[in-house]
């Protein structure tokens, strides 16, 4: 089954860092495009950064500098290192497959920033 | 960035309607863009790829329509689990989402 599981959500301090975790099965994510996208009830969905099956990496303004996308081919698993953090990175953060579209979603982990 | 503008926010129908969905970008994403659905606690699910291609699985009420920067997704007959909000992407870097079009029931 193709399927991705994210970890590492949490409550964490204002400047703190995280590291979130996606677990893909059915498919080898660094033949893949892979994005992390977040969803906040107050900014919809929001795109945070991407990596692309020939390692580029790109991220949205919003988190360039401070979080670092990347993947682990032996573990099949893909990470975001997110550090300096803000309340306004509050989100439910989920590891999206891109294949022609963002075609596989994982059930999403909740980051708190607060002190 | 492009910005992505969906309308109307709300559509209140009852299940049999016909529900039609509109997603207007600043520029033109050419015939990139893609169409979500939204349940409440659950991840987006892809409907539609590339403005008209149909994702896997996805029943046949659901098509895409547009290109440029007008695009139209259509539920041919509404049935009971396709209340939802429904969320437009383009897919040029940075990637950007809509606001999203809640479709609930009259």
């Amino acid at each position: 089954e193709v399927q991705l599981v994210e970890t590492g959500g949490g409550l964490i301090q204002p400047g703190g860092s995280l590291r979130l975790s996606c677990a893909a099965s059915g498919f080898t994510v660094n033949s893949n495009y892979m994005s992390w996208v977040r969803q906040t009830p107050g900014k919809g969905l929001e795109w945070v950064s991407v990596i692309y099956s020939g390692g580029a990496t790109y991220y949205a303004d919003s988190v360039k500098g401070r979080f670092t996308i990347s993947r682990d081919n032996s573990k099949n698993t893909l990470y975001l290192q997110m550090s300096s953090l803000r309340a306004e990175d509050t989100a439910v953060y989920y590891c999206v497959r891109d294949y022609f579209a963002f075609d596989i979603w994982g059930q999403g982990t909740m980051v708190t920033v607060s002190s | 960035e492009i910005v992505l503008t969906q309308s109307p926010a709300t559509l209140s129908l009852s299940p049999g309607e016909r529900a039609t969905l509109s997603c207007r970008a600043s520029q033109s994403v050419s015939s990139y863009l893609a169409w979500y659905q939204q349940k409440p606690g659950q991840a987006p699910r892809l409907l539609i790829y590339d403005a008209s291609n149909r994702a896997t699985g996805i029943p046949v009420r659901f098509s895409g329509s547009g290109s440029g920067t007008d695009f139209t997704l259509t539920i041919s007959s509404l049935e009971p689990e396709d209340f939802a909000v429904y969320y437009c992407q383009q897919r040029s870097n940075p990637f950007t989402f809509g606001p999203g079009t809640k479709v609930d029931i009259k």
